[in-house]
């Protein structure tokens, strides 16, 4: 089955740069079907939709315009792995991470795509 | 981007009983519309797409309805391993993609 399974440091300081990693085991991140997304959640923000890297014949990024200036997202095609970086980073920025693949399923709605599969989440804590 | 708004944030219903969560959108999503389950400590769980489509290995208690804007999530015979947060999600068009704010359902 799928699996995402995440890594990264849970302390960084402000002003530094937020980078994480998601392994993917059972899928490929050069999937023509999947997108993988990092996504945050924070008591004061809620499940924040951060960005995404997709193939289809060439790679493609998407991210929130919120995050535009400051965010990276990287696939990894030797390691089969998707990475955040998150730069200059503040106290609000201290969230839960997610990596999450975005995939269409079968409905009666065409084109139905939702999250199905989730890594474990990475709590992150920007403080000096 | 479009707004997500569940009502209630919390509810509270004994075993056995019928919930009911409502989510609505800022604008038409054309049915792709997407709940999840989070309990404490693990990330979200897709039970639903597609309005009314239920993920594999989700109870049959879990359905959902709705078009256009507006959504139900409806949990009948409500379990105690049910007492979690649920988010509604869209996923219309392109990102960015935007979830509702949660409902907690507790068990009485």
């Amino acid at each position: 089955q799928v699996q995402l399974q995440q890594s990264g440091p849970g302390l960084v300081k402000p002003s530094q740069t937020l980078s994480l990693t998601c392994v993917i085991s059972g899928d490929s991140v050069s999937s023509n079907r999947a997108a993988w997304n990092w996504i945050r959640q924070s008591p004061s923000r809620g499940l924040e939709w951060l960005g995404r890297t997709y193939y289809r014949s060439k790679w493609y990024n998407d991210y929130a315009v919120s995050m535009k200036s400051r965010i990276t997202i990287n696939p990894d095609t030797s390691k089969n792995q998707v990475s955040l970086q998150l730069k200059s980073v503040t106290p609000e920025d201290t969230a839960i991470y997610y990596c999450a693949r975005h995939s269409p399923l079968e409905s009666a709605v065409p084109g139905s795509r939702a999250f199905d599969i989730w890594g474990q989440g990475t709590l992150v804590n920007v403080s000096s | 981007d479009i707004q997500m708004t569940q009502s209630p944030s919390s509810l509270s219903a004994s075993v056995g009983d019928r919930v009911t969560i409502t989510c609505r959108a800022s604008q038409s999503l054309s049915g792709y519309l997407n709940w999840y389950q989070q309990k404490p400590g693990t990330p979200p769980l897709l039970l639903i797409y597609g309005t009314s489509s239920l993920q594999s290995g989700v109870p049959s208690r879990f359905s959902g309805s709705g078009s256009g804007t507006d959504f139900t999530l409806t949990i009948r015979g409500l379990q105690p391993e049910d007492s979690a947060t649920y988010f509604c999600q869209q996923s219309f068009t392109k990102p960015p993609w935007t979830f509702g704010q949660g409902t907690k359902v507790e068990i009485k």
